[in-house]
This record gives C-alpha cells, structure tokens and sequence, in this order.
C-alpha cells in the first residue's frame, strides 16, 4: 500500500492564481481531511469529508474548496491565492468516521504565495 | 466547539529523564484523545491513544493518563532519548463529531 499521497510536494503561486493539491488513499477509508499547518498554530482542519459526495467545513475553510467524488481521491482548490495561504498543507485519512481511529497524513505539500 | 490546548510549548529535557506534556480540553462529550508526533520536516504520526473509558494506557517507554473530571490528559514519556525529539500534538474528538480538533503542539528536546 501507498497509504496516502500528496502531490506536489513543493508549489510556489503568485497571488490571484488557482490551483488544485492532489491527494489520494488506498486503504478504502470513508473519513479524509485536510489541514494547514502554521509555525505555532498546530494543525488546523480546512475541510473534511466522511464518505464519497460528502464534505463539510472544518475551522478555516475561507478560500478553499473540496470534492469527493471518489473514496479514493479528496482534492483541494485554492480559487484565488493569497499570501496568508503560505502553509503547510496535508491530507489524512481514517478508517472510521465517528468512533475515533488514527489519522494517516500525507507526507504534505509546502505552498508558498508570493 | 472544541478547544484543546497544550502546556508548556516548549520542553527541554536531560536524556534519560522523563518529559510530561500536558493537554486540556473543553468539551466533556470529547471521547477519543490521540497523541502525534511530527520529527523536523515529517508529517505527523500516531504513537498513542485513549478512549473515554480508560484512565491510562501503556506502551513501552509512553503512557497516557486521563483525567474526565478536570479535562486533561498528558502523555508521559519515561527514559527520554535524542530520538524523541520531535513536536508532540495532541487532539481531541466529540463523540457525535468525526473531527479531530488538534492543540498547537509542544516542542520537545531531548538534550544527550
């Protein structure tokens, strides 16, 4: 097994660019997720997704968009780049939704907004 | 919503000795409490975790407690080695929530 992937690693946007982060699963879980991470903000959830066609909002979901059309894949949109979105960002998945079982991230990708 | 939050946010500690970080929560529906640990340009892994109904669980050279009536947990580290070096998250899950919501993390050094 792959268990979660990420792509790109690295990524550097002008401002008011769009893109999408890549992620992907093979271990048939329903619950994936991603997070940004900030030097000294921990690991805050962006948006989140408990089984194919469905996806919610998590603590800073402004300025990103999720699909999940597959249980597979759960990729990330940046409609319009801004600095503040310089991060660290990794997806994660679990094998159940609502019981509590760990989370296995991606190695993540280092988006840089200029 | 949750609020979980980690003290100190930095340890500093003599090999061998043993590192305690502490975790707080706010919501007392909260059921399932992991730790993570992230080395320097890694993503972050699971090394322990408790449920609700459990007050300590042992593995090797880590332990976790948690106390449900003061809404904290810590992770206990015994005989602490340079390799333990690394930010240390915990997290929080409501029962009826699929989230996890995670606290800033703590970074522990590990002085040989």
């Amino acid at each position: 097994n792959a268990g979660v992937t990420q792509t790109p690693k690295f990524q550097v946007l002008k401002t008011g660019q769009s893109m999408t982060l890549q992620c992907a699963q093979d271990m048939n879980h329903e619950y994936m997720s991603w997070y940004r991470q900030d030097p000294g903000m921990g690991l805050r959830l962006i948006h989140y997704s408990v089984g194919a066609g469905i996806t919610d909002q998590g603590e800073v979901p402004n300025g990103y968009n999720v699909s999940r059309s597959t249980t597979e894949d759960f990729p990330l949109r940046l409609l319009s780049a801004a600095p503040s979105q310089t991060s660290v960002y990794f997806c994660a998945s679990s094998s159940d939704v609502y019981d509590g079982y760990e989370q296995y991230f991606g190695p993540g990708t280092r988006l840089t907004v200029t | 919503g949750e609020n979980v939050e980690q003290h100190p946010s930095t340890l500093s500690v003599q090999e061998g000795d043993s590192a305690v970080i502490k975790c707080t929560y706010s919501d007392s529906a909260s059921n399932y409490f992991p730790w993570y640990k992230q080395e320097l340009g890694k993503r972050p892994q699971l090394i322990i975790d408790i449920r609700s109904n459990v007050g300590e669980k042992k593995d090797q050279r880590i332990a976790v407690t948690l106390n449900k009536t003061a809404k904290h947990f810590s992770l206990h580290i015994t005989e602490t080695q340079p390799e333990d070096s690394a930010v240390y998250f915990c997290a929080a899950k409501t029962g009826a929530n699929s989230k996890l919501t995670f606290g800033k993390g703590i970074t522990l050094s590990v002085r040989p």
